[in-house]
């Protein structure tokens, strides 16, 4: 079946970096986009970026450009999302999500599938 | 704040239908077909319900209806169902800086 398996919990220090993986199986890894939401404890849900491993290009939601880096490996059929600088406010559960954007970032069509979530804690 | 405006809860008895609204912007809603509504469970992972306004992916009950008027969606939920309770979303493609809003959520409880 269709799914993404994130990696595990984190826990990270005030300045440091995470990295999270989104592994997906089931599906043509290169014919949909992977999209990146977080939630923050109690909160709702935010858009942080997409990833195409078509060709690669990204989309940052603004206020991540800079410290957000989103990369594939096709040959794993493995998404990574690192967030740099991280503070207090960055804890929250990272979800990925399929995406059926594939090329430029022209529309949006929903998240279909969804990954288990990855609590990274900052403290 | 976010971007797109939900009521904070709703509440219905089961068989009742319910309607959750979403406002945004003409750069947002406004301009494009591209609303889509979620469903999470406390400690899961977010289900799509409703993509591009009114369709449905696979699998999810006809119960789910969107629409759009304006710059306001709605969800609508028909027949009330105890495992319909549950924080509700949704989200807006808008072109220019951030693509994808997301509405501040809504919980659903079913009396």
């Amino acid at each position: 079946q269709v799914q993404l398996v994130q990696s595990g919990p984190e826990m990270k220090k005030p300045g440091a970096s995470v990295k999270v993986s989104c592994k997906a199986s089931g599906y043509s890894f290169s014919d949909y986009g992977i999209s990146w939401v977080r939630q923050a404890p109690g909160q709702g849900l935010e858009w942080m970026g997409w990833i195409s491993p078509y060709n690669g290009n990204t989309n940052f939601a603004q206020r991540y450009q800079g410290r957000v880096t989103m990369a594939t490996d096709t040959g794993t059929s493995t998404v990574y999302m690192e967030l740099r600088g991280l503070v207090s406010d960055d804890t929250a559960v990272y979800y990925c999500a399929r995406d059926p954007v594939l090329v430029n970032y022209y529309y949006h069509s929903g998240l279909d599938v969804w990954g288990q979530g990855t609590t990274v804690t900052v403290s | 704040q976010s971007a797109l405006t939900q009521p904070a809860s709703v509440s219905g008895s089961p068989g009742q239908s319910i309607t959750i609204s979403c406002t945004g912007t003409n750069s947002d809603i406004g301009a494009f077909t591209y609303v889509s509504w979620y469903q999470q469970h406390p400690g899961k992972a977010p289900k799509l319900l409703i993509y591009e306004v009114t369709s449905r992916p696979s699998g999810v009950s006809d119960r789910f209806s969107g629409s759009k008027s304006g710059n306001t969606a709605s969800l609508t939920i028909s027949g009330l169902q105890a495992q319909d309770e549950a924080d509700y979303y949704c989200s807006s493609y808008r072109v220019r800086h951030t693509h994808v809003l997301f509405g501040g959520g809504t919980r659903l409880t079913v009396l």
